[in-house]
């Protein structure tokens, strides 16, 4: 069946650090591949997507790209903030169902 | 912006008793869902509805519960019978065949 496959938390790094989040997927048709964050004490927010191979999605400084090869999609943003301290969640939708199928997410926190 | 808005934020049931969580989804949206997530763990898909029936569920989704779009604007989902195994985050989410947009999400606690 479809599956996502996310890098464990807790994730802990400094204000301004590089950030990596590894997403990998299993995925029995074509997917579109998510990424969703959680801020603390809110739901889920959309925050990029990409729908095919080699696209990338990007948003907040935040990109990932569509690796078909490698079936990956892994997050990531060159300077994080404290305000990015949230749980990640990479996602997959195949075409034709509507339903997402996610990871188990990371939790991250930024230190100043 | 539109927004997906759910009713109430924090519930506290006792088991045996039945819950309705309530949504509003946005409003040009046709596809309606429910997500789980127990604490600590990931978010569950539950069901999926369009056209004013049940479009796909999980395993999960068992006789217990149920989905209903009373009056074209909410979304509901009831428990009849609450275990204590039900306690999670339900998120309802509306969407376009692009993406998903989720509520803020009701905790339910069974007691």
């Amino acid at each position: 069946g479809d599956s996502v496959t996310q890098m464990e938390g807790p994730v802990t790094l400094s204000e301004e650090a590089f950030l990596t989040i590894n997403c990998t997927y299993t995925a029995t048709g074509y997917p579109s591949l998510f990424w969703y964050v959680q801020y603390p004490g809110e739901g889920l927010q959309l925050l990029l997507k990409a729908t095919k191979a080699d696209d990338k999605g990007s948003n907040k400084g935040f990109e990932a790209t569509y690796r078909k090869e490698t079936t990956s999609f892994h997050l990531e943003k060159g300077s994080v903030q404290v305000s990015d301290s949230a749980v990640y969640f990479c996602a997959l939708r195949i075409d034709g169902n509507e339903k997402l199928t996610f990871g188990t997410g990371t939790r991250l926190t930024i230190i100043p | 912006e539109p927004e997906v808005t759910q009713t109430p934020s924090h519930q506290v049931t006792q088991m045996g008793q039945e819950v309705i969580l309530r949504c509003v989804p946005i409003s040009n949206h046709l596809y309606f869902y429910w997500y789980r997530q127990i604490l600590g763990q990931k978010v569950e898909f539950l069901v999926s509805f369009y056209n004013n029936e049940i479009s796909e569920k999980s395993e999960i989704f068992d006789d217990q519960f149920s989905v209903e779009r009373p009056d074209g604007s909410n979304f509901t989902l009831k428990i009849r019978s609450t275990k204590l195994e039900d306690s999670a985050m339900y998120f309802c989410a509306s969407s376009t065949r692009q993406s998903s947009f989720f509520g803020q999400g009701t905790r339910l606690t069974v007691v």
